[in-house]
């Protein structure tokens, strides 16, 4: 089955600054990629997605790359704000997550310093 | 537009009990997911209902299911609680496209269900 890897599991930047965060996967016919942000007592909310017909995605401060060949995808924030701080999770499937499931990533804490 | 609802939000149970738990998907969509999310394993995918029908299912024991209603509506259920049952279940529901293929998953706030 898929397999996705994220690094770092924790990065602190300083507000202001940009945040990436990158993920690897295995399945080469994973075609969607959504990251989602979760907060303290919260559900994962979706952030941004790509699917595999994109090489990249921006909406406003967050961009997602994707690279197919070399199976792997990330995630930048600019101008990181103290809001920005959170658990990070990027994920991949087939078909898109309804039809077969997500396979996330084990998950970036993202720290915004003051 | 209301977004996924989940009750009860928390609950404690004891060893050997069982438990229900409840989603309310997003108005029109028929696909509802759900998620157990650990500290240790992170956030895995437990099944997959639409049209009442169980489409996909991930890797866990015959105690874990699942069941739709017509209305989309979605319940899942544990039997015989263990220790490590103890998690956030999150439920996730999507927007079913032509050709059968869905994409954007919007997930509920979780029940915290601890088992004791």
């Amino acid at each position: 089955g898929e397999n996705v890897e994220q690094h770092p599991s924790t990065l602190s930047v300083q507000e202001g600054d940009s945040a990436v965060i990158k993920c690897t996967y295995s399945d080469s016919a994973s075609n969607y990629f959504p990251w989602y942000k979760q907060e303290l007592g919260k559900g994962p909310q979706l952030i941004i997605d790509i699917r595999s017909n994109v090489g990249e995605k921006k909406d406003q401060r967050i961009a997602v790359t994707l690279n197919k060949t070399a199976k792997h995808f990330s995630l930048h924030i600019t101008e990181t704000q103290p809001e920005d701080s959170a658990v990070y999770f990027c994920a991949a499937s087939i078909l898109g997550g309804g039809a077969d499931g997500l396979t996330f990533g084990k998950g970036t804490h993202l720290i915004i310093q003051p | 537009k209301a977004g996924v609802t989940q009750t009860p939000r928390y609950l404690i149970k004891t060893r050997g009990q069982q438990v229900t738990l409840s989603c309310s998907p997003i108005s029109g969509h028929r696909s509802v997911s759900w998620y157990q999310q650990t500290p240790g394993q992170g956030l895995q995918f437990l099944f997959e209902y639409f049209s009442e029908t169980q489409r996909n299912k991930g890797n866990f024991p015959g105690r874990f299911s699942g069941r739709q209603f017509s209305n989309s509506r979605s319940e899942m259920n544990v039997s015989t609680l263990e220790l490590g049952d103890s998690a956030l279940y999150l439920c996730a529901s999507s927007l079913e496209l032509a050709g059968g293929a869905s994409y954007e998953q919007y997930f509920g706030p979780g029940t915290r269900l601890t088992v004791t």
